[in-house]
């Protein structure tokens, strides 16, 4: 089976261009979720998908990041226009069907922004 | 969400059972301990998960007090495979998910 899959695995830009990160989930996996860890930081928590839906976009640092998941299957998450603190890791990690208790949540190898 | 502290290193001989600590002083009533490990350029992987008393799996042990107030992460016998970073989390399972934060970790260096 394979795992969560992320595209690209690094990105460089310059400010004020845009980014759009993809997330491939785990096939049958209802719930997704994006995470980044800035330079020294913790890993912090961004949105949580389920299928289609943004369940919880508490962690989305302001409205220069977009999350979609059309179709309920791979997602994108979008920076525009890409500031110097947006440089970091960023994790999509997805997790079993909605209603399950088995939450195990499997991450992907991380995308590293580079905002030059 | 419940706030962990755990060491922020720890070093070990191979073949050495190690144990992590990790409290977790606010945990609520629905809170579940979760541990993830990760290595350098890859996303966490979840190892085990806890509600109370003692969990154990292929991989590691779990022990969790009557009170809750901390847990203990046990890897028995460890290689130089196991040298990463260990993560405890706290969070409530609420429809099939576990919102997370993810505190500094423990970054755990195996000795040969």
């Amino acid at each position: 089976e394979a795992g969560v899959t992320q595209f690209p695995s690094h990105s460089v830009i310059e400010k004020g261009q845009t980014v759009t990160l993809r997330c491939d989930p785990i096939s049958g996996h209802d719930n997704l979720y994006w995470y980044r860890r800035v330079m020294g930081k913790e890993i912090k928590f961004l949105l949580h998908f389920v299928k289609e839906s943004k369940q919880d976009e508490s962690g989305m640092p302001n409205n220069r990041f977009l999350a979609e998941r059309t179709g309920g299957t791979y997602s994108t998450l979008k920076v525009q226009p890409a500031e110097l603190e947006d440089s970091g890791v960023y994790f999509c990690a997805s997790s079993h069907r909605a209603g399950s208790y088995d939450n195990e949540q499997f991450f992907g190898p991380g995308t590293r922004l580079t905002v030059l | 969400l419940a706030k962990t502290t755990q060491p922020i290193s720890m070093d070990s001989y191979e073949g050495q059972e190690v144990n992590i600590t990790c409290s977790h002083n606010n945990i609520a009533t629905n809170d579940y301990i979760t541990w993830y490990q990760q290595f350098p350029s890859q996303g966490p992987r979840f190892i085990i998960q806890g509600y109370k008393t003692k969990v154990t799996n292929e991989v590691a042990s779990l022990f969790i007090p009557a009170d809750r107030k901390s847990s203990t992460l046990s890897l028995p016998r460890v290689s130089l495979s196991d040298t990463a970073v260990y993560y405890c989390l706290v969070g409530e399972l609420s429809g099939g998910y576990q919102k997370v934060t993810f505190g500094t970790g423990t970054k755990l260096q195996v000795i040969p």
